[in-house]
């Protein structure tokens, strides 16, 4: 357990519907990631938030934004959903930052869009 | 454009022999790589990095080796355990910024 919780796990929707994807941070850490896994695809790097402040910004489509919360909760919200966007989406969190061999990962939340 | 790849989808082995993973990466300003292991149901874990300054790091039986001029990076299990069965992703960063993965090994260690 990396005590990194992500919640749903599994969420099924339509397309052109919108989501929004929860991340609890472990205790303590003020960065949260957030990644895209697509089928046969590596993990892609979306946004990172630093104690609140978008920090890095990747290959994060501008139907989907994200947050965090003052408590260093994070929900990344996706909109206009699409087929493609059928994906694991990862969130990570370390205590501050840039190097990856700090980030915690979460278990993942399954999108499947129909 | 995939800038670090793996072009082994999966690999089988012998429980006891040696693991060799590979991955290569296009961007020769990289200069910090990792290995990570993802268990089904789980998200990715820290296994092993390695900077661009040397050319291998090992740590108990995992060993990773970085070839600059071939812009090619590998990780060895010795020897594998059928608890290394998971998939494996490298990934690859410049100057500490946003990190590259590749889309990952399925290694299957027989018993």
């Amino acid at each position: 357990d990396s005590g990194v919780t992500q919640t749903p796990k599994h969420l099924i929707t339509a397309t052109g519907q919108r989501v929004t994807l929860r991340c609890s941070p472990r205790s303590g850490d003020l960065s949260v990631y957030w990644y895209q896994q697509s089928l046969d695809q590596g993990l892609q790097f979306l946004i990172q938030y630093y104690n609140g402040e978008e920090r890095a910004k990747g290959n994060i489509l501008e139907r989907f934004s994200a947050q965090q919360f003052p408590d260093l909760h994070s929900e990344l919200n996706l909109s206009s959903l699409e087929l493609g966007d059928s994906a694991l989406y990862f969130c990570a969190s370390s205590v501050g930052g840039h190097r990856a061999n700090e980030q915690f990962f979460g278990p993942g939340t399954r999108l499947t869009v129909l | 454009d995939q800038q670090v790849k793996q072009n082994s989808p999966s690999l089988s082995v012998q429980e006891g022999r040696i693991s060799i993973l590979n991955c290569d990466y296009t961007n020769s300003m990289f200069d910090y790589f990792l290995w990570y292991k993802k268990y089904p149901a789980e998200g990715p874990t820290f296994l092993i990095s390695i900077s661009s300054i040397k050319d291998k790091n090992e740590d108990g039986r995992f060993t990773v080796f970085l070839n600059k001029s071939a812009k090619h990076l590998s990780l060895h299990i010795v020897p594998s355990q059928p608890g290394d069965s998971a998939v494996y992703f490298c990934a690859a960063s410049e100057a500490g910024n946003q990190f590259y993965f590749g889309t990952g090994t399925s290694l299957t260690v027989i018993p």
